[in-house]
């Protein structure tokens, strides 16, 4: 089944604990992309990759980082949370072509992630 | 820059019709997507117009006009499952950026 997988589905964590995030694509995507989502902002885009090794920072990447060192693979890291990064997090993952036509966003589950 | 504008929210009736609109400005445009997403979970695709036009599928329709910067989602012979989040976004013409909107959260009452 193609699917983007995320995991943890649920984290509590404490201010200052380094975590991360895993995200994993079965559909040979190019493009992976996280998103953050609170209340009455919608969907905020933190980092994307276009391909392995490139990555490039969305509209709210302060506090993250992200590597790309195989395809299937897109982690989120957050090497010091702090509450203000109490959130849902969605990965998402698409074809990259320009003429990729209906082919939007496959979304991971999500992960609701608690700073305290 | 980017914008992209959705009414908060929206209420109809069980068996109804409802439009949820969406306005955008953007920097380059390679399709507009509407997706659904019900509470606490991942958003999931609905339709999609890259040309002006009105694409239907089933109860759902999605109409796009370029000119305007306008869409609108119709959802026909409304269903309660068909409570929840509806989130219009713009693909830019570079790569696979995506601009969110803000979403429509719908209440479908009995």
């Amino acid at each position: 089944e193609a699917q983007v997988t995320q995991n943890p589905r649920y984290l509590i964590t404490v201010t200052g604990k380094k975590l991360t995030v895993t995200c994993s694509q079965n559909m040979n995507h190019e493009y992976m992309s996280w998103y953050r989502q609170d209340p009455g902002l919608g969907l905020r885009q933190i980092y994307y990759s276009m391909n392995v090794e490139v990555t490039d920072k969305g509209d709210v990447p302060e506090g993250y980082k992200v590597s790309r060192k195989e395809k299937r693979n897109f982690p989120l890291i957050l090497e010091s949370p702090s509450p203000n990064q109490t959130s849902l997090y969605f990965c998402a993952s698409s074809l990259m072509s320009l003429g990729s036509g209906s082919d939007g966003y496959t979304f991971g589950s999500g992960t609701r992630l608690t700073v305290v | 820059g980017q914008n992209i504008d959705q009414p908060t929210e929206m209420t109809a009736t069980e068996g109804a019709i409802v439009q949820i609109n969406c306005t955008y400005q953007t920097s380059g445009f390679n399709g507009l997507f509407w997706y659904q997403q019900h509470a606490g979970e991942a958003p999931t695709f609905l339709s999609y117009n890259v040309l002006d036009g009105l694409e239907e599928k089933g109860r759902f329709s999605s109409f796009l006009s370029r000119s305007k910067g306008y869409s609108y989602l119709l959802l026909k012979e409304l269903q309660m499952k068909d409570s929840a989040s509806y989130l219009c976004a713009v693909r830019g013409y570079y790569g696979q950026n995506f601009v969110f909107g803000p979403g429509t959260r719908l209440s479908v009452l009995p």
